[in-house]
């Protein structure tokens, strides 16, 4: 049973318009959801996170909002560049303590030039 | 700094070999955590240690032994592999005390094959 859900395998954008990726999740006992970016064959890289007693993050490019009520978050990255071109996860943990991340299956993202 | 290390990057080992991996980070963090992720698909936890005990184990086999000697060091002891345990095998930490802190950040990962 997948706790945490990105239901897009793969996302192009043009360069310099906004990628939106989404994902949602089912267990209500999450507390603290993070995206993070990874390319093939290389650890994954902390992006943003977001705490459920936010509903937006913001970081330079990235913002993250969470719907708490629909249990759905996104990333926005705008404007998008080349380097942006990475699979991205999304991971939620209970929080408050050593627990491990449940991690989406991952959206594929590709900027076109 | 948020950097956790990891060696070797690459290993290839038999089936009878014994080997270890490991990870390293120097940011205070007290919690370490073992990942393993198959090509194509999400990580999967393997191993949580907080401040230095064992405190989740998802049913691992035996063959994997962790090993955390102090609050910088995690160690992953291989051992009688099978083929099919080929994958990146990432190391984590984090801080421990809020939901700031339950930031994990990655190592780059070991490629391990087992032939």
């Amino acid at each position: 049973d997948q706790q945490v859900k990105q239901n897009s395998p793969s996302l192009s954008v043009q360069e310099g318009r906004i990628s939106i990726l989404n994902c949602d999740y089912t267990n209500s006992m999450f507390d603290y959801f993070l995206w993070y970016k990874k390319y093939p064959a290389e650890g994954p890289t902390f992006l943003i996170s977001i705490s459920s007693i936010k509903d937006k993050n913001e970081d330079g490019r990235f913002t993250v909002f969470l719907n708490k009520s629909a249990k759905h978050l996104s990333l926005h990255i705008v404007p998008s560049q080349p380097g942006d071109s990475a699979v991205y996860f999304c991971a939620a943990i209970p929080g408050g303590g050593a627990d491990g991340l449940t991690f989406g299956k991952g959206t594929h993202l590709i900027i076109q030039p | 700094d948020t950097e956790v290390t990891q060696t070797p990057k690459h290993l290839v080992m038999g089936m009878t070999n014994k080997k270890s991996l490991k990870c390293e980070q120097h940011m205070g963090h007290r919690a370490m955590y073992w990942y393993k992720q198959k090509a194509k698909k999400p990580p999967e936890l393997m191993f949580v240690y907080s401040y230095e005990k064992l405190s989740i184990n998802e049913s691992v086999p035996s063959r994997f032994s962790p090993e955390c000697p102090n609050s910088s060091l995690l160690n992953l002891h291989l051992h009688a592999l099978q083929p099919e345990d080929s994958a990146l095998y990432l190391c984590a930490s984090s801080q421990l005390g809020g939901p700031i802190t339950d930031t994990q950040y990655f190592g780059p990962g070991t490629r391990l094959t087992v032939l």
